[in-house]
């Protein structure tokens, strides 16, 4: 079985573009997560979605960043415009519900802002 | 509020010792589960194993044990005979109720070398 898909796998942009991460969970999992990890901050959850509805959204760090997930096996993560502080690796894991709900989580987008 | 806290920043071991990364929680919830991830130098984090908070019994899987102690809040992990294909970063996790959130630790980063 496929695992989580992100893409792409590096974006480079410069400040002030818009950049968008793409994210396919495992089929059959009904909830899907983004986090983002940094040095200075580590791994941190920024949204999560159950049945495509976002359940929590604490943790996205301004309104520059907006998630969506239109159906059951796609998600994106948009930051406009971004800043040099985005630069991270962001990324999505999913899970089952009635399985343990250990999250497989995807390789990741290791995003750079110049 | 949920805590998880891997003291240990960095461990360095020759090939073939024993080692045991500590991980110590806290959370008010009592239900809960916790998680030990491994992140290897490509950067993808790998589930290793899940642990639920009425579920006090020690795991073993090959070289690799989990020691889960309620009494202390802590969670700890042990490789056996460790090898240099054990290079990685390993973060402890928890999350409380069903599907939610993982607070990750800080991780800490084992070095096996020949």
């Amino acid at each position: 079985d496929a695992g989580v898909i992100q893409s792409p796998r590096h974006e480079v942009t410069e400040m002030g573009q818009e950049v968008t991460l793409r994210c396919k969970p495992i089929s059959g999992h009904d909830y899907l997560f983004w986090y983002r990890q940094t040095m200075m901050r580590g791994l941190e959850l920024l949204i999560y979605f159950n049945n495509n509805v976002p359940i929590d959204d604490s943790g996205m760090p301004e309104d520059r960043f907006s998630a969506k997930m239109p159906n059951a096996s796609f998600s994106t993560l948009k930051i406009q415009p971004s800043e040099p502080r985005d630069s991270a690796v962001y990324f999505c894991a999913s899970t089952a519900s009635g399985k343990g709900y250990e999250q497989y989580f995807g390789p990741g987008t290791r995003l750079t802002v110049t | 509020a949920q805590k998880v806290t891997q003291a240990q920043t960095e461990i360095s071991v020759v090939e073939k010792e024993d080692v045991t990364l500590d991980c110590v929680y806290e959370t008010r919830d009592t239900t809960y589960y916790l998680f030990w991830y491994k992140q290897p130098p490509s950067g993808e984090l790998v589930f290793l194993i899940r642990r639920n908070s009425f579920d006090e019994q020690n795991e073993i899987s090959g070289r690799y044990s989990w020691n889960f102690q309620k009494s202390t809040s802590s969670f700890n992990f042990t490789i056996t005979a460790s090898q240099v294909v054990d290079s990685a970063v390993y973060f402890c996790a928890l999350s409380t109720g069903t599907a939610s959130k993982l607070t990750f630790g800080t991780g800490t980063r084992l070095q096996v070398t020949l």
